[in-house]
């Protein structure tokens, strides 16, 4: 059974403040992936990650980083939280292998900045 | 620019009927979809896929059908049951660039008694 955690399912920060959520899979998986999602706007994806080490911008990039020191972990960074980050944050792994392209999602974490 | 579209936010259905739950796409390189299943406080659950090459699939109550010419897929799900409330995304994928998912905006299905 795979099994995608994250570091917290509520949050509450300040505006400013530098924020990390991280996020575990383990099922050994290439791919990782960040959404945040939105009320009618879906799940958009804002970055994601192949390999180790290895990162990629998602749809809506702007205002956030990551970071992949291991295979089962990848991090979300909001460096400098403002207001209209407030929203639900979803972690996803996928293999890559065999044309199978279905994502494991975690609980998400509930962002709220004030 | 919304590549996958979900023109209705939510869907009302009696307990055991059928539940039909449709999704458009404008990118014709698209050739892998799935739908993903989502209640509250809980991440998205894969509910069923289907590739390009097919216009069916059938999982149980669920069937997804896939019609390529006019970029149009949809969910039916029979008989509904009210464990099926929840909100459905359906997602896509071209499966010869990368294995990132485009996901749609949601229809929040409501099974009633």
């Amino acid at each position: 059974d795979v099994k995608v955690t994250q570091s917290s399912r509520y949050l509450v920060k300040r505006t400013g403040e530098k924020v990390f959520l991280e996020c575990v899979q383990d099922m050994d998986h290439e791919n990782m992936f960040w959404y945040r999602q939105d009320p009618g706007l879906g799940l958009r994806l804002i970055y994601f990650s192949y390999d180790v080490k290895m990162k990629e911008k998602g749809d809506i990039p702007e205002g956030y980083s990551v970071s992949r020191e291991k295979k089962e972990r990848f991090s979300l960074i909001l460096e400098s939280a403002s207001t209209n980050q407030t929203s639900m944050y979803l972690c996803a792994s996928s293999n890559k292998a065999g044309g199978v392209y279905e994502q494991y999602f975690g609980p998400g974490t509930r962002l709220t900045v004030t | 620019d919304q590549q996958v579209k979900q023109n209705s936010p939510s869907l009302s259905v009696q307990e055991g009927r059928i539940s039909i739950l449709n999704c458009d796409y404008t990118n014709s390189m698209f050739d892998y979809f799935l739908w993903y299943k989502k209640y509250p406080a809980e991440g998205p659950t894969f509910l069923i896929s289907i590739s390009s090459i097919k216009d069916k699939n059938e999982d149980g109550r669920f069937t997804v059908f896939l019609n390529k010419s006019a970029k149009h897929l949809s969910l039916h799900i029979v008989p509904s049951q009210p464990g099926d409330s929840a909100v459905y995304f359906c997602a896509a994928s071209d499966t010869g660039t990368a294995s990132k998912l485009t996901f749609g905006t949601g229809t929040r299905l409501q099974v009633t008694l």
